[in-house]
């Protein structure tokens, strides 16, 4: 069975500083996907980043980049110049090919102004 | 709106009624799950189906909950003589086929709040 374990319950940063959200997993699989997904306190989850794991290079969205280590089995996302709309709850979740996905606890993020 | 479309947004229940959740996945998807999140707690998987199929019931309770998700309409999520602890938000998400670019993301439902009473 796999597990995604966040360490981090909460979270704080001030506006416009980088903040790196830990995230670690458990598998056995070798091919999987890797995702880091926001919930705002709207409640919909909305896709943040994702990661295959047969590629090496991290991924990088704007702002939101991941530091993928695949033998550490660790999956943490760097916000850069954080702005007040990325408070929010992060989960880090984990999927493989055969569907389901299994999720974190999440961190809740606050960005102060 | 072609995305994940979930119904009711809330639903109060006292307990022992039936709660029922419906979903419609996002236009093309053929893959839903359900999911249940307690305050301030993390995405706890509960089942996943395709059409007319349940593919994975591990994260289900044994008992009062089920699931379907039928040739024609949406999924549904069903408790059965509903306890406080049910009380919840539960997540309907989607997913393209596998092999497709976006395979593993989620697209998920504004979710269903049940409160019971």
């Amino acid at each position: 069975a796999q597990t995604v374990t966040q360490s981090q319950p909460e979270m704080s940063v001030q506006e416009a500083e980088t903040v790196t959200l830990s995230c670690t997993y458990d598998t056995s699989e070798n091919n999987y996907y890797l995702f880091w997904y926001k919930q705002p306190p709207s409640r919909q989850m909305i896709l943040v980043i994702r990661q295959e794991a047969y590629k090496q290079q991290n991924a990088t969205e704007n702002r939101f980049s991941v530091n993928f280590q695949k033998a550490a089995k660790s999956f943490s996302l760097k916000i850069s110049d954080s702005q007040l709309g990325d408070t929010a709850m992060y989960f880090c979740a984990f999927a493989t090919h055969a569907g389901k996905s299994t999720f974190g606890d999440g961190t809740t993020l606050t960005v102060k102004p | 709106n072609a995305g994940v479309m979930q119904n009711p947004r809330h639903l109060v229940r006292r307990r022992g009624q039936e709660a029922r959740l419906r979903c419609s996945p996002m236009k093309g998807h053929s893959h839903v799950y359900w999911y249940r999140q307690l305050p301030e707690e993390g995405l706890k998987f509960m089942v996943y189906l395709q059409k007319e199929n349940i593919i994975d019931e591990s994260g289900m309770p044994k008992e009062r909950f089920s699931a379907e998700f039928p040739k024609e309409g949406p999924s549904i999520l069903r408790i059965q003589q509903v306890v406080r602890g049910d009380s919840a938000a539960y997540f309907c998400a989607s997913s393209p086929s596998l092999g497709t670019v976006n395979a593993g993301e989620l697209f998920f439902g504004e979710g269903s709040r049940l409160t019971v009473l």
